[in-house]
Protein backbone atom coordinates (compact mmCIF):
# COMPACT_ATOMS: atom_id res chain seq x y z
CA UNK A 1 0.00 0.00 0.00
CA UNK A 2 1.27 3.48 -0.14
CA UNK A 3 3.56 5.10 2.43
CA UNK A 4 4.55 8.48 3.38
CA UNK A 5 8.55 8.70 5.50
CA UNK A 6 9.13 11.79 6.78
CA UNK A 7 12.18 12.78 9.28
CA UNK A 8 10.56 12.32 12.86
CA UNK A 9 12.39 15.50 14.19
CA UNK A 10 12.07 17.17 16.37
CA UNK A 11 14.02 20.41 14.15
CA UNK A 12 15.64 22.83 15.95
CA UNK A 13 16.84 26.06 14.25
CA UNK A 14 17.73 29.81 14.75
CA UNK A 15 15.61 32.37 12.89
CA UNK A 16 16.84 33.06 9.43
CA UNK A 17 18.21 29.77 9.33
CA UNK A 18 17.86 27.49 6.01
CA UNK A 19 14.96 24.28 7.26
CA UNK A 20 14.77 21.65 5.04
CA UNK A 21 12.45 18.47 5.98
CA UNK A 22 12.63 15.37 3.69
CA UNK A 23 9.74 13.30 2.49
CA UNK A 24 9.95 10.12 0.55
CA UNK A 25 6.82 8.23 -0.70
CA UNK A 26 5.78 4.86 -2.41
CA UNK A 27 2.78 4.61 -3.90
CA UNK A 28 1.19 2.47 -7.14
CA UNK A 29 0.39 5.17 -9.16
CA UNK A 30 1.29 8.68 -9.98
CA UNK A 31 0.12 10.34 -6.77
CA UNK A 32 -0.70 14.04 -5.94
CA UNK A 33 1.61 15.20 -3.13
CA UNK A 34 0.86 17.80 -0.18
CA UNK A 35 2.34 19.46 2.68
CA UNK A 36 0.84 21.02 5.64
CA UNK A 37 0.92 22.81 8.30
CA UNK A 38 -0.68 22.77 12.00
CA UNK A 39 0.45 25.39 14.34
CA UNK A 40 -0.30 24.36 18.01
CA UNK A 41 -4.01 24.06 19.15
CA UNK A 42 -5.03 24.53 15.69
CA UNK A 43 -6.23 22.17 12.67
CA UNK A 44 -4.13 20.85 9.72
CA UNK A 45 -3.61 23.54 7.14
CA UNK A 46 -2.75 23.09 3.37
CA UNK A 47 0.44 24.61 2.88
CA UNK A 48 1.55 23.53 -0.74
CA UNK A 49 0.92 21.00 -3.27
CA UNK A 50 2.39 19.73 -6.43
CA UNK A 51 0.22 17.14 -8.76
CA UNK A 52 2.75 15.63 -11.73
CA UNK A 53 6.22 15.24 -12.00
CA UNK A 54 8.66 18.06 -12.11
CA UNK A 55 6.36 20.27 -10.23
CA UNK A 56 7.19 22.95 -7.61
CA UNK A 57 4.25 23.48 -4.86
CA UNK A 58 5.86 27.33 -3.17
CA UNK A 59 3.56 29.08 -0.46
CA UNK A 60 4.92 31.66 1.97
CA UNK A 61 8.38 31.33 1.11
CA UNK A 62 8.61 27.20 1.48
CA UNK A 63 8.75 25.30 -1.62
CA UNK A 64 8.93 21.06 -2.58
CA UNK A 65 9.16 19.70 -6.30
CA UNK A 66 7.65 16.43 -6.86
CA UNK A 67 10.88 14.20 -7.69
CA UNK A 68 9.28 11.05 -9.33
CA UNK A 69 12.63 9.83 -9.94
CA UNK A 70 13.35 9.55 -6.07
CA UNK A 71 9.86 9.92 -5.05
CA UNK A 72 10.21 12.52 -2.76
CA UNK A 73 8.79 15.49 -2.08
CA UNK A 74 11.34 17.49 0.53
CA UNK A 75 10.08 21.07 1.89
CA UNK A 76 12.85 23.68 2.07
CA UNK A 77 12.45 27.62 3.16
CA UNK A 78 15.80 29.91 2.91
CA UNK A 79 14.99 31.75 5.80
CA UNK A 80 12.93 30.97 8.97
CA UNK A 81 11.22 32.78 11.41
CA UNK A 82 9.87 32.16 14.69
CA UNK A 83 5.96 32.10 13.21
CA UNK A 84 7.00 29.48 11.57
CA UNK A 85 7.70 27.03 14.50
CA UNK A 86 4.92 24.20 14.17
CA UNK A 87 4.46 20.85 13.01
CA UNK A 88 4.36 20.16 9.20
CA UNK A 89 2.91 16.80 7.42
CA UNK A 90 3.70 15.20 4.19
CA UNK A 91 0.77 13.16 2.13
CA UNK A 92 0.07 11.89 -0.53
CA UNK A 93 -2.93 11.35 -3.17
CA UNK A 94 -3.79 8.51 -5.51
CA UNK A 95 -6.74 11.04 -6.81
CA UNK A 96 -10.40 10.44 -6.48
CA UNK A 97 -11.41 6.99 -6.84
CA UNK A 98 -15.34 5.39 -6.64
CA UNK A 99 -15.31 5.89 -3.00
CA UNK A 100 -13.62 9.00 -2.35
CA UNK A 101 -9.82 10.44 -2.28
CA UNK A 102 -7.85 8.92 0.64
CA UNK A 103 -4.98 11.01 2.02
CA UNK A 104 -1.72 8.84 3.26
CA UNK A 105 0.22 11.16 5.68
CA UNK A 106 3.65 10.77 7.17
CA UNK A 107 4.29 11.13 10.85
CA UNK A 108 4.82 14.63 11.39
CA UNK A 109 7.97 16.56 12.15
CA UNK A 110 8.31 19.45 14.64
CA UNK A 111 10.36 22.63 14.03
CA UNK A 112 11.61 24.63 16.77
CA UNK A 113 12.44 27.94 15.84
CA UNK A 114 14.35 29.77 18.50
CA UNK A 115 14.79 33.97 18.16
CA UNK B 1 -10.76 25.94 7.93
CA UNK B 2 -12.12 26.03 4.68
CA UNK B 3 -15.53 26.01 6.24
CA UNK B 4 -15.62 22.88 7.84
CA UNK B 5 -16.98 23.23 11.69
CA UNK B 6 -17.06 20.93 14.20
CA UNK B 7 -18.25 20.17 17.82
CA UNK B 8 -17.50 19.69 20.70
CA UNK B 9 -13.42 21.31 21.01
CA UNK B 10 -12.39 19.36 23.78
CA UNK B 11 -14.34 16.54 25.72
CA UNK B 12 -13.22 14.52 28.69
CA UNK B 13 -15.15 10.65 28.76
CA UNK B 14 -14.92 8.12 31.96
CA UNK B 15 -14.26 4.61 29.81
CA UNK B 16 -17.89 2.85 28.90
CA UNK B 17 -19.61 6.26 28.14
CA UNK B 18 -21.08 7.74 24.85
CA UNK B 19 -20.46 10.47 22.42
CA UNK B 20 -21.07 11.72 19.46
CA UNK B 21 -18.63 13.97 17.57
CA UNK B 22 -20.40 16.33 15.35
CA UNK B 23 -19.01 17.66 11.30
CA UNK B 24 -20.35 19.94 9.36
CA UNK B 25 -19.50 21.42 6.14
CA UNK B 26 -21.17 24.81 4.25
CA UNK B 27 -18.77 23.61 0.72
CA UNK B 28 -21.39 21.48 -0.82
CA UNK B 29 -18.81 18.73 -1.42
CA UNK B 30 -19.51 15.35 -1.51
CA UNK B 31 -16.76 13.38 0.32
CA UNK B 32 -16.54 13.87 4.11
CA UNK B 33 -13.63 12.06 6.33
CA UNK B 34 -12.91 11.50 9.56
CA UNK B 35 -9.45 11.28 11.10
CA UNK B 36 -7.62 10.46 14.32
CA UNK B 37 -4.20 12.10 15.11
CA UNK B 38 -1.81 10.46 17.55
CA UNK B 39 1.86 11.31 18.50
CA UNK B 40 4.27 10.53 15.60
CA UNK B 41 1.78 8.76 13.78
CA UNK B 42 0.77 11.19 11.44
CA UNK B 43 -3.30 11.22 10.88
CA UNK B 44 -5.26 7.91 10.41
CA UNK B 45 -8.45 7.45 8.05
CA UNK B 46 -11.36 6.46 10.49
CA UNK B 47 -14.36 6.30 8.02
CA UNK B 48 -15.24 8.39 5.32
CA UNK B 49 -18.55 9.06 3.20
CA UNK B 50 -17.93 9.38 -0.60
CA UNK B 51 -21.31 10.64 -0.92
CA UNK B 52 -25.15 11.16 1.15
CA UNK B 53 -26.30 8.01 1.77
CA UNK B 54 -22.84 6.15 1.89
CA UNK B 55 -19.89 5.32 4.56
CA UNK B 56 -16.94 3.20 4.18
CA UNK B 57 -14.21 1.93 6.92
CA UNK B 58 -10.95 3.40 6.79
CA UNK B 59 -7.47 2.67 8.22
CA UNK B 60 -8.77 2.42 11.90
CA UNK B 61 -12.52 1.78 12.49
CA UNK B 62 -13.16 -0.27 15.14
CA UNK B 63 -15.01 0.46 17.95
CA UNK B 64 -16.45 4.21 15.71
CA UNK B 65 -19.61 4.21 13.87
CA UNK B 66 -20.77 7.08 11.14
CA UNK B 67 -23.35 8.83 9.83
CA UNK B 68 -24.06 10.95 6.69
CA UNK B 69 -26.88 12.33 8.24
CA UNK B 70 -27.10 14.62 4.78
CA UNK B 71 -24.52 16.29 2.56
CA UNK B 72 -23.50 18.68 5.28
CA UNK B 73 -22.98 16.76 8.58
CA UNK B 74 -20.95 13.68 8.91
CA UNK B 75 -21.29 12.31 12.20
CA UNK B 76 -18.75 10.04 14.46
CA UNK B 77 -19.91 8.08 17.16
CA UNK B 78 -18.10 6.39 20.56
CA UNK B 79 -20.54 3.96 21.51
CA UNK B 80 -18.45 2.80 24.98
CA UNK B 81 -15.53 4.73 24.73
CA UNK B 82 -11.97 3.06 26.14
CA UNK B 83 -8.79 4.88 27.12
CA UNK B 84 -7.37 3.90 23.31
CA UNK B 85 -9.56 6.46 22.11
CA UNK B 86 -7.78 9.15 23.15
CA UNK B 87 -7.08 11.25 20.49
CA UNK B 88 -7.59 14.59 18.59
CA UNK B 89 -9.94 14.07 15.52
CA UNK B 90 -10.26 15.46 12.69
CA UNK B 91 -12.75 16.21 10.21
CA UNK B 92 -11.99 17.00 6.69
CA UNK B 93 -13.72 17.58 3.47
CA UNK B 94 -11.83 17.15 -0.60
CA UNK B 95 -10.85 20.43 -2.35
CA UNK B 96 -10.58 20.52 -6.49
CA UNK B 97 -7.28 19.19 -6.77
CA UNK B 98 -7.15 16.18 -4.56
CA UNK B 99 -6.11 18.03 -1.27
CA UNK B 100 -8.84 18.07 1.70
CA UNK B 101 -9.26 20.54 3.88
CA UNK B 102 -9.81 20.19 7.77
CA UNK B 103 -11.59 21.32 10.91
CA UNK B 104 -10.41 22.53 13.85
CA UNK B 105 -10.48 19.38 15.58
CA UNK B 106 -12.09 17.69 19.06
CA UNK B 107 -9.37 16.96 21.70
CA UNK B 108 -10.82 13.93 23.34
CA UNK B 109 -9.78 11.93 26.86
CA UNK B 110 -11.31 8.86 27.74
CA UNK B 111 -9.98 8.29 31.47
Amino acid sequence: GDSVTQMEGPVTLSEEAFLTINCTYTATGYPSLFWYVQYPGEGLQLLLKATKADDKGSNKGFEATYRKETTSFHLEKGSVQVSDSAVYFCALSEGMMAAGNKLTFGGGTRVLVKP
Amino acid sequence: NAGVTQTPKFQVLKTGQSMTLQCAQDMNHNSMYWYRQDPGMGLRLIYYSASEGTTDKGEVPNGYNVSRLNKREFSLRLESAAPSQTSVYFCAIDGVSYEQYFGPGTRLTVT
